[in-house]
């Protein structure tokens, strides 16, 4: 079973901070996939990283996929409180593989 | 396009009951993934059905089973219910087709409380 580790489970930080969220596992994925959930709702998919090294950027938002597709990262720039929410890490071996999550890092942003 | 909708969205069962939730998918997808997700164990795969047949499946007891109909709606039930069966259940569709870059898309869940 290939597991997905998160780090940090909680973080708690000032608005227009800096933070980072690392998700880790000691098997390879084809794809890593991170989402947002907040409370009430499902998670919502922010972006898919499929090439070992790639980098994506969505807005304030930066994504790793480490060399060997078995780690990635994600770094938020000047957080604001709209960005707060539970932020998930999943990989998935194949296309047709189920998709495992990882706990889960708590992100809290105060004005 | 409307989205994922999950009915019920809340619900009370006692232990031994049974319950059915059901899950539309977004027009046009024929892949339906069904999770549950719990404050100690974060978001667990339970099954994932693709024109109604069962093409992955979680480590879930047998008691958790679920279907897929023709216009891809599923369900999913859970039979003799136990208090640890208390959790948010997801479902997500995706067309099943598109490749590692594919994106799911969740409902809102159904949250289930067994007493």
């Amino acid at each position: 079973t290939q597991l997905l580790e998160q780090s940090p489970q909680f973080l708690s930080i000032q608005e227009g901070e800096n933070l980072t969220v690392y998700c880790n596992s000691s098997s390879v994925f084809s794809s890593l996939q991170w989402y947002r959930q907040e409370p009430g709702e499902g998670p919502v998919l922010l972006v898919t990283v499929v090439t070992g090294g790639e980098v994506k950027k969505l807005k304030r938002l930066t994504f790793q996929f480490g060399d060997a597709r078995k780690d990635s990262s994600l770094h938020i720039t000047a957080a604001q409180p709209g960005d707060t929410g539970l932020y998930l890490c999943a990989g998935r071996d194949d296309s047709w593989g189920k998709l495992q999550f990882g706990a889960g890092t708590q992100v809290v942003v105060t004005p | 396009k409307a989205g994922v909708t999950q009915t019920p969205r809340y619900l009370i069962k006692t232990r031994g009951q049974q319950v059915t939730l059901s899950c539309s998918p977004i027009s046009g997808h024929r892949s339906v993934s069904w999770y549950q997700q719990t404050p100690g164990q974060g978001l667990q795969f339970l099954f994932e059905y693709f024109s109604e047949t069962q093409r992955n499946k979680g480590n879930f007891p047998g008691r958790f089973s679920g279907r897929q109909f023709s216009n891809s709606r599923s369900e999913m039930n859970v039979s003799t219910l136990e208090l640890g069966d208390s959790a948010l259940y997801l479902c997500a569709s995706r067309t099943g087709t598109g490749g590692l870059q594919e994106t799911q898309y969740f409902g809102p869940g159904t949250r289930l409380l067994v007493l």
